[in-house]
Order: structure tokens, then C-alpha cells, then sequence
């Protein structure tokens, strides 16, 4: 069976810089891999999606996520972060192969400081 | 517009007092879903569905039942919750395959 792994519960970094968010995986066959954010008292909102192609992938909000197939990565990355950027992440992953469900990693925590 | 539908947002309850939590999406997705989330434990699957009278449990079923009588439909039933079960229920659906998956905006179940 597939399985996500967020290795950081909290992510911490300064408005302005750089941000990743760390996220692995394990599947049989091909990955989809998906992140989502949760703001307080919301469900969780797709923010990007990697199926096949370029590994850099581009989302909403200015986020983007590089696929590594050989590191079986995921890490979520935005150039520059906002204070408003603070949520807790979840990286996502199907398996391509079995089609079956959706697994979650336990989620990343991050916090934004102006 | 596309959304998933969950009811009630909000229900507080007493142990074994049978409750049963909806969840509607109108996008014609065959995968539904349901999640806790606790703090410090993420987001743990309870039961998912594949399509029409197709459900398989998650990582937590315990406590927890399921039906997909409809494509739309997948309730989420606690027969006979106990305090453990306090949480914030999340249901989701998509498209199989590639699809990203669409949530709703939670249900937060507290028993007593």
C-alpha cells in the first residue's frame, strides 16, 4: 500500500525567504502526488498536483513542488513567503498502478514571522 | 458550484446515542472518503468508497460504519459513539486516478 511521510511537524521561517515543506513517499507503481492547505476551522484546499511531465510543478498562490523520483520526494517550496502563507500542509499520494485511495502524511505546521 | 457538503458542522453528543454524519458532493466523483483529525496525529482515514456499493476500511474503522447507496452520498454512521471519538470529521471526494480531492468543511463532534 502507498504511504506519505512529512518528516517535519513545524516549519519555521521568516517573511520573505524561502520556504520548503519536506514530503516523501512509497507506491508500487507510478505516483500521483497532490499538497493541500488547511487555514484554522477550514477543510483542506488543493493547492497542486504532479501526475507525469516536468517534475517542477506550479500551483495556486505562488507555490510550487519538485518531484524526485529517485529521492521518491515531493517538497513543497514557495520563493518567498508571506505571513499569510501560515497553515498546516499535507502532502498526498495515489498510487498510478492500483488506482486504489488517497493516503495523507500527517501534515507540516508552518509559520510564517514577519 | 462544485462542492462537497457536510451536516452538521457542529454536533455535540452523549455516549451511545446512534449519530449519523452526511456528506453530499455534487461533482460526480466515484471515490469518497471520510478522515479524522486530531491534534498531533494528521489526518487518519476511517473508510473509503471506490464507487456505488464498493467501501473499504482505513487505518481507524472502529467505531465506524458506512454506506454508498448513491454515487453522491456517503454517510458517515457512529452507532454507538464514545468520548474517543470526539474529533474533527473531514469527507472528501474525487475523480479516480488523477484526481485532486475535494473536502468538506469539516464536522466537529464532540461526546460527553
Amino acid at each position: 500500500a502507498q504511504s506519505v511521510a512529512q518528516p517535519e511537524d513545524q516549519v519555521n521561517v521568516a517573511e520573505g525567504n524561502p520556504l520548503t515543506v519536506k514530503c516523501t513517499y512509497s507506491v508500487s507503481g507510478n505516483p500521483y502526488l497532490f499538497w493541500y492547505v488547511q487555514y484554522p476551522n477550514r477543510g483542506l484546499q488543493f493547492l497542486l498536483k504532479y501526475i507525469t511531465g516536468d517534475n517542477l510543478v506550479k500551483g495556486s498562490y505562488g507555490f510550487e513542488a519538485e518531484f524526485n523520483k529517485s529521492q521518491t520526494s515531493f517538497h513543497l517550496k514557495k520563493p518567498s513567503a508571506l505571513v499569510s502563507d501560515s497553515a498546516l500542509y499535507f502532502c498526498a499520494v495515489r498510487d498510478g498502478l492500483s488506482l486504489n485511495d488517497m493516503r495523507f502524511g500527517a501534515g507540516t505546521r508552518l509559520t510564517v514571522k514577519p | 458550484e462544485a462542492q462537497v457538503t457536510q451536516n452538521p458542522r457542529y454536533l455535540i453528543t452523549v455516549t451511545g446515542k446512534k449519530l449519523t454524519v452526511t456528506c453530499s458532493q455534487n461533482m460526480n466523483h466515484e471515490y469518497m472518503s471520510w478522515y479524522r483529525q486530531d491534534p498531533g496525529l494528521g489526518l487518519r482515514q476511517i473508510y473509503y468508497s471506490m464507487n456505488v456499493e464498493v467501501t473499504d476500511k482505513g487505518d481507524v474503522p472502529e467505531g465506524y460504519k458506512v454506506s454508498r447507496k448513491e454515487k453522491r452520498n456517503f454517510p458517515l454512521i457512529l452507532e454507538s459513539p464514545s468520548p474517543n471519538q470526539t474529533s474533527l470529521y473531514f469527507c472528501a471526494s474525487s475523480l479516480l486516478g488523477t484526481g485532486e480531492a475535494f473536502f468538506g468543511q469539516g464536522t466537529r463532534l464532540t461526546v460527553v
